[in-house]
């Protein structure tokens, strides 16, 4: 079955500590990774994809996550959290002629200590 | 300008009723979904339309019912709501290319909808 593992629901870290959210898939095709950021009472902004090539993606606000297919996992980090960080972040996975569909991960609430 | 937008953003109601939310997007993209997040942020699709034909129907009631009048609009009507239907739904879009390849989707603010 198709799917998504977030297997932390809640991370705080201080500001200007390094972050890793952990973010792992089950998919029977190639596929197709994406990180988005919600702040509250918002919608969700893409932080960054990865579709192929080099496995060390950057996205905005100073993201980067890595493709490792060996372990089926796509986590999402940054070397300085700044306060404004703290949101919730999903993991979603989609994949060819899927029309779209994006699977979503339940998602990890990210609290920022000052 | 708003890129997606949703209205209302709030929508209080009662069990029974029949209500309607509404999306539409400036981006110029031919797709367009709604997405239901339950009340521990679970976010799942529920419908997607490609130039106003649906392309993806979830295994959601038949309640619900979307309709786009073109390809910038995708409306969500709800019959006879229950408790069970409070959720925020957002709506989103994309310009998906023949589905080879699945696209950054742009996401509404969303509606938290509540049945009492």
């Amino acid at each position: 079955a198709q799917s998504v593992t977030q297997p932390d629901i809640h991370i705080t870290v201080s500001e200007g500590a390094s972050l890793e959210l952990r973010c792992n898939y089950s998919y029977g095709a190639t596929p197709y990774l994406f990180w988005y950021v919600q702040s509250p009472g918002q919608g969700l902004q893409l932080l960054l994809k990865y579709f192929s090539g080099d496995t060390l993606v950057q996205g905005i606000k100073g993201f980067e996550a890595e493709f490792k297919r060996s372990q089926s996992s796509f986590n999402l980090r940054k070397p300085s959290v700044h306060w404004s960080d703290a949101a919730e972040y999903f993991c979603a996975v989609g994949g060819r002629n899927q029309g779209g569909k994006l699977i979503f991960g339940q998602g990890t609430e990210l609290s920022v200590k000052p | 300008d708003t890129a997606v937008s949703q209205t209302p953003k709030y929508l209080v109601t009662q069990m029974g009723n029949d209500k309607s939310i509404k999306c539409e997007q400036n981006l110029g993209h031919d797709t367009m979904y709604w997405y239901k997040q339950d009340s521990k942020k679970f976010l799942k699709i529920m419908f997607s339309y490609n130039n106003k034909e649906l392309i993806i129907n979830e295994t959601v009631p038949n309640r619900f019912s979307p309709k786009s009048p073109d390809k910038a609009h995708l409306n969500l009507h709800i019959n006879s709501l229950e408790l069970g239907d409070s959720a925020v739904y957002f709506c989103a879009s994309s310009q998906e290319d023949g589905g080879w390849k699945p696209r950054e989707q742009y996401f509404g603010p969303g509606t938290r909808l509540t049945v009492t």
